[in-house]
């Protein structure tokens, strides 16, 4: 069964320094998502992408964050200026559709900022 | 924007007796509604997902409940085994994001 891949599994970085998780999502799907998990609380949605194009963030999104799809295969995180609070683990997910499509998760990276 | 109660936080159960977890959501646009396990440090995993359009599904021990009147569903595992020991997440989305309970720690007792 295909999988949602994710590089590195843990990526341990200095505060203030930039970061890039990578994800390979699954090759027939047309929708990328980033959620995290803080450490024993629910996952939270960061973003959502289609063609090319960021179609929804929630307010965790904001300027320190980007995503980039940049080939036919990766879609990526970028945190410029990591903080503290930036530590977690980070799920990319996948899926074929827009609506009532399931999502597809990796198995995550773990931040750690230190 | 939607927000996603979900409850018990923890729950244990004998094996082979069942177990209910039930989340109640807010945004009445909401139409998809999926289940995920997720064990230890590894990925969540999608185990069932109900559409608004249907009431119940089941998929051998595992069934999903859902009241649109009422916005809440329901996870239902019959006959549980130590193998569902884990922590089970119920989500709800209306377009592009999942909105996430905040979990239920099941426990089950050989």
């Amino acid at each position: 069964e295909p999988e949602v891949t994710q590089t590195p599994s843990h990526q341990v970085t200095q505060m203030g320094q930039e970061v890039i998780l990578r994800c390979v999502p699954i090759s027939n799907h047309l929708y990328f998502y980033w959620y995290r998990q803080i450490l024993g609380q629910k996952v939270e949605f960061l973003v959502s992408f289609y063609n090319n194009e960021i179609s929804e963030k929630s307010e965790i999104f904001d300027d320190q964050f980007s995503v980039e799809r940049p080939d036919g295969s990766n879609f990526t995180l970028k945190i410029r200026s990591t903080k503290l609070e930036d530590s977690a683990m980070y799920f990319c997910a996948s899926s074929q559709g827009q609506r009532n499509q399931p999502q597809h998760f990796g198995d995550g990276t773990r931040l750690s900022i230190l | 924007g939607e927000n996603v109660e979900q409850h018990p936080s923890t729950l244990s159960v004998q094996e082979g007796d069942s177990a209910v977890i039930k989340c109640t959501y807010s945004d009445s646009a909401s139409n998809y509604f999926p289940w995920y396990k997720q064990e230890l440090g590894k990925r969540p995993q999608l185990i069932i997902d109900i559409r608004s359009n249907v009431g119940e599904k089941k998929d051998q021990r595992i069934a999903v409940t859902l009241n649109k009147t009422a916005k809440h569903f329901s996870l239902h595992i019959t006959e549980t085994q130590p193998e569902d020991s884990a922590v089970y997440f119920c989500a709800a989305s209306r377009q592009y994001k999942l909105s996430f309970g905040a979990g239920t720690t099941v426990t089950v007792r050989a």
